[in-house]
C-alpha cells in the first residue's frame, strides 16, 4: 500500500541552526514533491516544488532534495528563527494530479 | 488580496444534525478540494470538483457530499454527522489540474456533540 513518512518526532532546535525533515514514500512515483507550512488551527500554506528531475531547489533560507532512488525528500531550514516553528507537510503527487499529504513534523525554535 | 475564505471558523452540530460548511474563493481557481484533517494526521482527501465535475474519492462515506453551484463557492454538506467526524476541513483550489499547488483557506473547526 502507499504510505508517506515524516519525522514521527517533533523537532526541537536552537535558534541559528539549521532543522533538517524528512519524507519517505512507498509505492509513488511522484513527478514532483511539495512542501507546506501549517500552522496551529489554520490551513497549509505552500513553500515548494520539487520535480522528479532536479536534486535541488531553494528559496530564501529553505532547501529541499528530492532522491527518486531511495524514495526520500529532506526539507532543510537553515539559520532558523522562532518564527519558523510550525508543522511542515510533505505532498506527493498522485497519478490522477491529486496530492497525498503526510502528517507533518512539528519544528519548535528556540530563541 | 485574492484568496480562500471558509466559513464559519468553528462549527458546533449536535449528533446527526446535518451541517454544512462553506468556501469560497476570489482568485477564480477551476479546481477546488475539501479535505478532511484530524489532530495530527494528515489532510484526507474527500472530493474535488473540475469546474463542475465532481470526483468522489473512493472511500469518503456518504455522508459526505459537496455542491459547487458556481466557480467561486463550493460547500461540503455532512448529512449525518457522528463523533468520529469532528474534524478540521480545510477547502483548497488549484488553478488547473495540472498546476500542481493548492491554496489552502484556513479551515472550519466541527465539533459533534
Amino acid at each position: 500500500s502507499q504510505k508517506i513518512e515524516q519525522n514521527s518526532e517533533a523537532l526541537n532546535i536552537q535558534e541559528g541552526k539549521t532543522a533538517t525533515l524528512t519524507c519517505n514514500y512507498t509505492n509513488y512515483s511522484p513527478a514532483y514533491l511539495q512542501w507546506y507550512r501549517q500552522d496551529p488551527g489554520r490551513g497549509p500554506v505552500f513553500l515548494l516544488l520539487i520535480r522528479e528531475n532536479e536534486k535541488e531547489k531553494r528559496k530564501e533560507r529553505l532547501k529541499v532534495t528530492f532522491d527518486t532512488t531511495l524514495k526520500q525528500s529532506l526539507f532543510h531550514i537553515t539559520a532558523s528563527q522562532p518564527a519558523d516553528s510550525a508543522t511542515y507537510l510533505c505532498a506527493l503527487e498522485r497519478d490522477d494530479y491529486k496530492l497525498s499529504f503526510g502528517a507533518g513534523t512539528t519544528v519548535t525554535v528556540r530563541a | 488580496d485574492a484568496m480562500v475564505i471558509q466559513n464559519p471558523r468553528y462549527q458546533v452540530t449536535q449528533f446527526g444534525k446535518p451541517v454544512t460548511l462553506s468556501c469560497s474563493q476570489t482568485l477564480n481557481h477551476n479546481v477546488m478540494y475539501w479535505y478532511q484533517q484530524k489532530s495530527s494526521q494528515a489532510p484526507k482527501l474527500l472530493f474535488h470538483y473540475y469546474d463542475k465535475d465532481f470526483n468522489n474519492e473512493a472511500d469518503t462515506p456518504d455522508n459526505f457530499q459537496s455542491r459547487r453551484p458556481n466557480t467561486s463557492f463550493c460547500f461540503l454538506d455532512i448529512r449525518s454527522p457522528g463523533l468520529g467526524d469532528a474534524a478540521m476541513y480545510l477547502c483548497a483550489t488549484s488553478e488547473e489540474r495540472t498546476k500542481e499547488t493548492q491554496y489552502f483557506g484556513p479551515g472550519t473547526r466541527l465539533l459533534v456533540l
